[in-house]
This record gives C-alpha cells, sequence and structure tokens, in this order.
C-alpha cells in the first residue's frame, strides 16, 4: 500500500537552530509533493509543493525542501527556526496518475522551538 | 472570500446517535475531501469527491456516508456514532489539476467527541 514516513515525530530546537525534516514515500511512480503546516489553533496551510522542475523547492517563510527521486525522499529544512515556526508539520504525496488530487499524509511531526 | 467553512466547529454525541457535518466552499472547486486527524496517525482520507453528484472511499469510510448534492457543498454524516469516531475531522477542496497536481485549501476543522 502507499505510505508516507515521516521519521520524527517530536523535535525540539532552540531559536536560530537548523531544522532538517525527514519524509519518505513509497510509491515507484511520478508524484506530487507537498509540506503543510498546522500552527497551534489552526487548519492547516501549505508551506511548498513540489510537481516538476527543479528538485529543490522554495516555501514561505524561509522553508525549502529537497525532492530526491532515488531515494523516495521529500525532505524540510530551514536554516535557522524562530519560536513562531512552533507547529506541526505534515508531508503529503499524492501519486499523479491518481488524478483525483487526493493526499497520503504522513504521520505528522511536532516541532518546538525554545525562545 | 471565506474559502472552506465547516460547521459545527465542536460536538459531543453519544454513542449511537447521528449527525451531519457541513462543509460549504465558495472557490467554485471540484473537488472535494473529508479527512480525519488522530493523535500520531496524520490525516487519513474518510471520503472525497471529484464533482457535484459524485462520491468515493478513501482510507477510513466505514461508519461514515457523504453527499454532494450541490457542488459548494460536502457533507459528511455519522449514522450511529462511536468513541472510536472522536476525532477532529476537517474538510478541503481544491480544483481539478492536471494529474492531481492540485492544491488543497483546508477549512478550520470540526472536533467531535463522542461519550
Amino acid at each position: 500500500a502507499q505510505s508516507v514516513s515521516q521519521h520524527n515525530h517530536h523535535v525540539i530546537l532552540s531559536e536560530a537552530a537548523s531544522l532538517e525534516l525527514g519524509c519518505n514515500y513509497s510509491y515507484g511512480g511520478t508524484v506530487n509533493l507537498f509540506w503543510y503546516v498546522q500552527y497551534p489553533g489552526q487548519h492547516l496551510q501549505l508551506l511548498l509543493k513540489y510537481f516538476s522542475g527543479d528538485p529543490l523547492v522554495k516555501g514561505i517563510k524561509g522553508f525549502e525542501a529537497e525532492f530526491i527521486k532515488s531515494k523516495f525522499s521529500f525532505n524540510l529544512r530551514k536554516p535557522s527556526v524562530q519560536w513562531s515556526d512552533t507547529a506541526e508539520y505534515f508531508c503529503a504525496v499524492n501519486p499523479y496518475s491518481s488524478n483525483t488530487g487526493k493526499l497520503i499524509f504522513g504521520q505528522g511531526t511536532t516541532l518546538q522551538v525554545k525562545p | 472570500n471565506a474559502g472552506v467553512t465547516q460547521t459545527p466547529k465542536f460536538r459531543v454525541l453519544k454513542t449511537g446517535q447521528s449527525m451531519t457535518l457541513l462543509c460549504a466552499q465558495d472557490m467554485n472547486h471540484e473537488y472535494m475531501y473529508w479527512y480525519r486527524q488522530d493523535p500520531g496517525m496524520g490525516l487519513r482520507l474518510i471520503h472525497y469527491s471529484v464533482g457535484e453528484g459524485t462520491t468515493a472511499k478513501g482510507e477510513v469510510p466505514d461508519g461514515y456516508n457523504v453527499s454532494r448534492l450541490k457542488k459548494q457543498n460536502f457533507l459528511l454524516g455519522l449514522e450511529s456514532a462511536a468513541p472510536s469516531q472522536t476525532s477532529v475531522y476537517f474538510c478541503a477542496s481544491s480544483y481539478a489539476g492536471q494529474g492531481g497536481a492540485n492544491v488543497l485549501t483546508f477549512g478550520a476543522g470540526s472536533r467531535l467527541t463522542v461519550l
């Protein structure tokens, strides 16, 4: 079955530390890839997406992600986190062939940034 | 522009009771989705719709029914609520992107507790 795995369930960092959240998926075909963020008490918002082209994509608030096809990975990075980045982060995959737009989500990673 | 609106935001039910969650979008999106979010499990797709009058099952459809009588509305019904259906429910919608290359817009969520 298709699945998305986020390796880090709970990450605690101090402000200005660098962040990398891992995401791997199990699907052999062409995929569309997403990172969504959920701030405390809010709904999910799109951070960034990859459909095609340059495998290094930049999103909002200084986040970026790199698609490595050979590793089936789409890791999220930020060079210097802020307290306001405290949130839950979800990686999601849409198989190109599905044509329905439905997403398969990872389990989520809770990021806590200490001031 | 309200985006995706879910009602109610909170609800407490007793086991065996029924209820309907309403999702309304004003973006003229073709696709609509219902997800449930549970701790440590990310978001799981319950049902989805690719157009008015059409519905399809997602990953966890048991115990739920849906209807899409109007393009802008997607209803999620629980016929006989069970404690296992205690969750936060998110509705989302999107345009019909080619090959699934579409971005979902999420509602604020509906927190349901079944006693």
